[in-house]
């Protein structure tokens, strides 16, 4: 069955330290992968994704992700956190096929100490 | 988001009421998905479309109906909301970069 799993449900950070938030998925095929992030009362806005290629893919705000096949994984991170990415982070897998759809994980809420 | 609307934004209602959620797409894509976010437990899907008169239930359908007559318009139906439906509802298209939400739908039953 098809699943994903982020292990923490909340996480701080203090603002210009490191990030890494962790993804696991579960899938029969070759996963397409994403993160969203949600900051409060908005929607869900793509920060990146995976389809193929290069497994180090980069995206907006100054996130990053790897894809490792061997560990199922697609950990999200960035170098140095702003007090504007407080909110929270999803992962998600699926595929472009016909009949698949979007599987998201219960998110990350990400807290940003001063 | 751009090329995808959800109306009404907020919506309160009472219990055993139908209500009726309007998702609105001009980017003329086949695929458009209903989703729920509820704390806790992320998105979860309700019904999934993969063009005009063909859907499919997803994982939390129970209560939920849905139809799409037109290519741009796919509609939520809640036929008796129950209390347990308070929610925010996101929609979502699928294009070939991946899918792009809606601003979602606030509903509070009482």
């Amino acid at each position: 069955a098809q699943s994903v799993t982020q292990p923490d449900i909340h996480i701080t950070v203090s603002e210009g330290a490191s990030l890494e938030l962790r993804c696991n998925y579960s899938y029969g095929a070759t996963p397409y992968l994403f993160w969203y992030v949600q900051s409060p009362g908005q929607g869900l806005q793509l920060l990146l994704k995976y389809f193929s290629g290069d497994t180090l893919v980069q995206g907006i705000k100054g996130f990053e992700a790897e894809f490792k096949r061997s560990q199922s994984s697609f950990n999200l991170r960035k170098p140095s956190v702003h007090w504007s990415d407080a909110a929270e982070y999803f992962c998600a897998v699926g595929s472009m096929n016909r009949d698949d759809k979007i599987i998201f994980g219960k998110g990350t809420r990400l807290h940003i100490l001063p | 988001d751009a090329g995808i609307t959800q109306s009404p934004r907020h919506k309160v209602t009472e219990t055993g009421t139908p209500v009726t959620l309007r998702c609105h797409q001009t980017e003329n894509h086949r695929y458009m998905y209903w989703y729920r976010q509820d704390p806790g437990h992320g998105l979860r899907l309700i019904h999934y479309s993969y063009g005009v008169k063909d859907t499919d239930k997803g994982e939390v359908s129970d209560g939920y109906s849905v139809s799409r007559s037109k290519t741009e318009d796919f509609l939520l139906t809640l036929e008796s909301a129950t209390s347990s439906q308070t929610s925010v509802y996101f929609c979502a298209i699928r294009g070939r970069s991946g899918y792009t939400f809606g601003s979602g739908t606030r509903l509070t039953v009482v």
